[in-house]
């Protein structure tokens, strides 16, 4: 389809353990972001990405977490020696450029549990 | 530090009446507020925005009214259906960042009993 996709979908893994989550943005979308909704809670800013652009991590909780986007296009949200608190929904989004106002175009998700 | 604030985790409402969702917001630098929906299982998508320079915004059944010196704003369905049953976030971009991230609220889910 055409929207924002992100794999996998549902992760469970053990604490200390690395995961890699991956969103695939909207074709032509050049703003990315990832959010996380822990249980309960309102969806939280993690990082953005624009273009060429140096990112804005400034949401990143720790530095276990990073990010990288690949040609613009594919972005990977790692977290390394994952912890029980990081278990929440990891929320990808993306708009196109040319106003921070457009909409954001939000994936389904990819549901993480530390045991 | 909560900056925006849904403090009714959930409602319900009968179908064909009015749902009123309730945000509250604590930062004034926020110039720009959005309404996105959420279905189990599926990514919020967007449902209607307002600027900080307007009070009132119409799209269909959807309304969102926003009293900045209160520093709150609403959304109202009318009529509800049953097919708006989800949950339904407040969201709020700053002035200050150039970057368009959202602030969001915690949620609340919304039933539209038939």
């Amino acid at each position: 389809g055409a929207g924002v996709s992100q794999s996998p979908s549902n992760k469970v893994t053990e604490k200390g353990k690395d995961v890699e989550l991956r969103c695939d943005p909207i074709s032509g979308h050049t703003a990315l972001y990832w959010y996380r909704q822990s249980l309960g809670q309102g969806l939280e800013f993690l990082i953005y990405f624009q273009g060429n652009s140096a990112p804005d991590k400034s949401g990143l909780p720790s530095d276990r977490f990073s990010a990288e986007r690949t040609g613009g296009s594919v972005s990977t949200l790692t977290i390394q020696r994952t912890q029980q608190e990081d278990s929440a929904v990891y929320l990808c989004a993306s708009r196109l450029a040319g106003g921070r106002y457009n909409e954001q175009f939000f994936g389904p998700g990819t549901r993480l549990t530390v045991l | 530090d909560q900056q925006v604030k849904q403090n009714s985790p959930s409602l319900s409402v009968q179908e064909g009446r009015i749902s009123i969702l309730n945000c509250d917001y604590t930062n004034s630098m926020f110039d720009y507020f959005l309404w996105y929906k959420k279905y189990p299982a599926e990514g919020p998508t967007f449902l209607i925005s307002i600027s900080s320079i307007k009070d009132k915004n119409e799209d269909g059944r959807f309304t969102v009214f926003l009293n900045k010196s209160a520093k709150h704003l609403s959304l109202h369905i009318v009529p509800s259906q049953p097919g708006d049953s989800a949950v339904y976030f407040c969201a709020a971009s700053g002035s200050s960042s150039n970057t368009g991230k959202l602030i969001f609220g915690q949620g609340t889910t919304l039933q539209v009993k038939p």
